[in-house]
């Protein structure tokens, strides 16, 4: 079984400060995780993701997000905040091979301060 | 451009009507996931079809809710009878899963339901 953790439920930073989101996961066999975001009613849209290549994934809008194995970790940065980047952003993660279903986090909004 | 589509967008409907909730998923796909997301539960995955076949409707109620492909390029979803607890947005995804897809999959807009 696999669950991610995102610590969080509201982060707001500065624009133009460094944006850190956390997730945590918990998978009983090598997993795949993604960082979808949500902007205000619409659907979820596909950031980045990892599939066990390169441990360090870059993503669109200038997102990048690096897998920790001894941390369980998979969190999501950006150097610079622009206030486009305010939105929700969910974590998830789904088994490398067979169960393709993903498991997502309970979401972090982000709030950019002018 | 590729995309997921979801009918209708909105939905206001009493308490006790049947609801049915249309996804033509991305040409190709051949996994499609319905998911639910409200406030207090987050994103809950309620079924998701591979090659129109049912895998998994664990987190679906049985008594009210079912879902269906008739088709490669249909799913549907329908509740009845509908409750105020069923206001949610309920967003379709599709995707092709294995090691080149990396088991993404894209969402759609979303079904915004209303039960009143």
């Amino acid at each position: 079984a696999q669950s991610v953790t995102q610590l969080g439920s509201h982060v707001s930073v500065s624009e133009g400060a460094l944006v850190l989101l956390r997730c945590n996961y918990s998978s009983s066999v090598p997993p795949y995780l993604f960082w979808y975001v949500q902007y205000p009613n619409q659907g979820l849209q596909l950031l980045l993701k990892y599939t066990s290549a390169a441990t360090l994934v870059k993503g669109i809008n200038g997102f990048e997000a690096e897998f920790k194995k001894s941390e369980t970790s998979f969190h999501l940065t950006k150097p610079s905040a622009h206030m486009s980047d305010a939105a929700e952003y969910f974590c998830a993660v789904s088994a490398n091979f067979g169960n393709e279903k993903l498991t997502f986090g309970t979401g972090t909004r982000l709030t950019i301060i002018p | 451009d590729a995309r997921v589509t979801q009918t209708p967008r909105h939905k206001v409907t009493e308490m006790g009507q049947e609801v049915t909730m249309r996804c033509q998923p991305i040409l190709g796909h051949n996994t499609v996931f319905w998911y639910r997301q409200t406030m207090m539960q987050g994103l809950e995955l309620l079924a998701y079809f591979r090659n129109r076949a049912p895998l998994d409707d664990s987190g679906m109620p049985k008594d009210r809710f079912s879902a269906e492909m008739p088709d490669a390029t249909l799913a549907t979803l329908k509740i009845q009878p509908s409750e105020p607890r069923d206001s949610a947005v309920y967003f379709c995804a599709s995707g092709l899963p294995g090691i080149r897809s990396g088991n993404t999959i894209y969402f759609g807009e979303g079904s915004w339901l209303t039960v009143v």
